[in-house]
């Protein structure tokens, strides 16, 4: 049971334009939100987390929106840049108790220059 | 202060034989987690160690294992290979109790032939 879903597996944008990724998911339980960037042959980096008292989170080119009611959320990237081609992973988790994070499947990202 | 270092980053083996990878997490960090990434399947939690202690464990079968040691150190051992057990193993440690902004190692990519 797929609890994380990314349901685009690639999106191309130009370069300057704005990449929206999205994501939803099914655990109500889920109150903490964040999102990964990889590379090829390199382990996820942070980027972006969102908490669910909060419906928005601002990081310089990059926002995250929350919309709790339709369990959805989505990251936003403006301008985009060629170095931010890469796949990206949403995760969801339960702030309280000891849980995992629970990964979507990605969105490979490719910005044409 | 280093990142986290997966060891070896490649391995080949064939169907049948076992293996062990290697995590060191960051120095302080507590909390390692295991994943195996596949293509379409996202990041697939394995299982997470704490204080030498597996607190969380995923949906696989009894032939992946772990552990880890006083010093936060971890190794997961896979036995009997499959060739569907190719794949990128990632580890990552965090902080604090909960997982959540972990980061990541680049991982070990293991080819089972």
């Amino acid at each position: 049971d797929q609890q994380v879903k990314q349901n685009s597996p690639s999106l191309s944008v130009q370069e300057g334009r704005i990449s929206i990724l999205n994501c939803d998911y099914t655990n109500s339980m889920f109150d903490y939100f964040l999102w990964y960037k990889k590379y090829p042959a390199e382990g996820p980096t942070f980027l972006i987390s969102i908490s669910s008292i909060k419906d928005k989170n601002e990081d310089g080119r990059f926002t995250v929106f929350l919309n709790k009611s339709a369990k959805h959320l989505s990251l936003h990237i403006v301008p985009s840049q060629p170095g931010d081609s890469a796949v990206y992973f949403c995760a969801a988790s339960r702030s309280f108790g000891n849980e995992k994070l629970t990964f979507g499947t990605g969105t490979r990202l490719t910005i044409i220059p | 202060k280093a990142g986290v270092t997966q060891t070896p980053r490649y391995l080949i083996k064939t169907r049948g034989q076992q293996v062990t990878l290697s995590c060191s997490p960051i120095s302080g960090h507590r909390s390692v987690s295991w994943y195996q990434q596949t293509p379409g399947q996202g990041l697939q939690f394995l299982f997470e160690y704490f204080s030498e202690t597996q607190r969380n464990k995923g949906n696989f079968p009894g032939r992946f294992s772990g552990r880890q040691f006083s010093n936060s150190r971890s190794e997961m051992n896979v036995s009997t290979l499959e060739l569907g057990d190719s794949a990128l193993y990632l580890c990552a440690s965090s902080f604090f109790d909960r997982n959540t902004e972990a980061f990541f190692g680049q991982g070990t990519r293991l080819t089972v032939v």
